[in-house]
C-alpha cells in the first residue's frame, strides 16, 4: 500500500464547476504539500500546510491531521486549472508522492 | 534568482553510456533532491542530500550515483544506462524545515 494515496486519479470538469481531490497518508508528517504540473512537465508549490486551512485566489487546502487526510479544492474551475495536481508529505528530511490527480477543465 | 536550474533538458542515450544530469539552486538551500517520474506514476526519490558533503539512498538508488561538494551543485550520475532508466528527472531543493519545495523543469532522457 503507498504511504500517499490520492484520488481520484482522473477527473473532467466542466468550466465553472466545483472540484475537489483527495489525499490521504498513512505516515505521520510534518507538513503536507500540494503541487501542480502542467502539461510540459514544470512543477510547482501551491500550498505547504500543517494544519487547518490555506486559501489562494480559487484555490483552498485543508488538512485534517487527525483522520491523515487532506483535500485541495479549485473554485469556479478554468481551462486554465487543466494539470496534474500532486500531493506530497514531508517526514523527516523527505518527500514522499502520491501518484497525482490528472484534472482537465473543459470550456 | 534563478531558483533550480537542471541541464540538459532532453537527452537521449545509448545503452550502456554514462552522463550526468546537472542540478544547481542559488536560494542556498540545505536540501536538494533527484526523483525520477515514470507515466502515470508519482515521483520516487532516487537520492537527496542534507548538505554539502552529505547524501543518502532514497527509494529507487540502483544505477545512480551522486555528489555535493557544494550548497549550490547535486549533480546526478548514470554510469550504464539502462532502458530501465527511462524517465523524465526531476530535482528539487527546499531549506531545512517544514518549507516550501522548489522543483528543476526536469530531464526527460531517453535510453535506447
Amino acid at each position: 500500500k503507498n504511504e500517499v494515496e490520492q484520488s481520484p486519479q482522473n477527473l473532467t470538469a466542466q468550466e465553472g464547476e466545483f472540484i475537489t481531490i483527495n489525499c490521504s497518508y498513512s505516515v505521520g508528517i510534518s507538513a503536507l504539500h500540494w503541487l501542480q504540473q502542467h502539461p510540459g512537465g514544470g512543477i510547482v508549490s501551491l500550498f505547504m500546510l500543517s494544519s487547518g486551512k490555506k486559501k489562494h485566489g480559487r484555490l483552498i487546502a485543508t488538512i485534517n491531521i487527525q483522520e491523515k487526510h487532506s483535500s485541495l479544492h479549485i473554485t469556479a474551475s478554468h481551462p486554465r486549472d487543466s494539470a496534474v495536481y500532486i500531493c506530497a508529505v514531508g517526514a523527516g528530511n523527505k518527500l514522499t508522492f502520491g501518484g497525482g490527480t490528472r484534472v482537465l477543465v473543459k470550456p | 534568482n534563478a531558483g533550480v536550474t537542471q541541464t540538459p533538458k532532453f537527452r537521449i542515450l545509448k545503452i550502456g553510456q554514462s552522463m550526468t544530469l546537472q542540478c544547481a539552486q542559488d536560494m542556498n538551500h540545505n536540501y536538494m533532491y533527484w526523483y525520477r517520474q515514470d507515466p502515470g506514476m508519482g515521483l520516487k526519490l532516487i537520492y537527496y542530500s542534507v548538505g554539502a558533503g552529505i547524501t543518502d539512498k532514497g527509494e529507487v538508488p540502483n544505477g545512480y550515483n551522486v555528489s555535493r561538494s557544494t550548497t549550490e551543485d547535486f549533480p546526478l550520475r548514470l554510469e550504464l544506462a539502462a532502458p530501465s532508466q527511462t524517465s523524465v528527472y526531476f530535482c528539487a531543493s527546499r531549506q531545512q524545515g517544514n518549507t516550501e519545495a522548489f522543483f528543476g523543469q526536469g530531464t526527460r532522457l531517453t535510453v535506447v
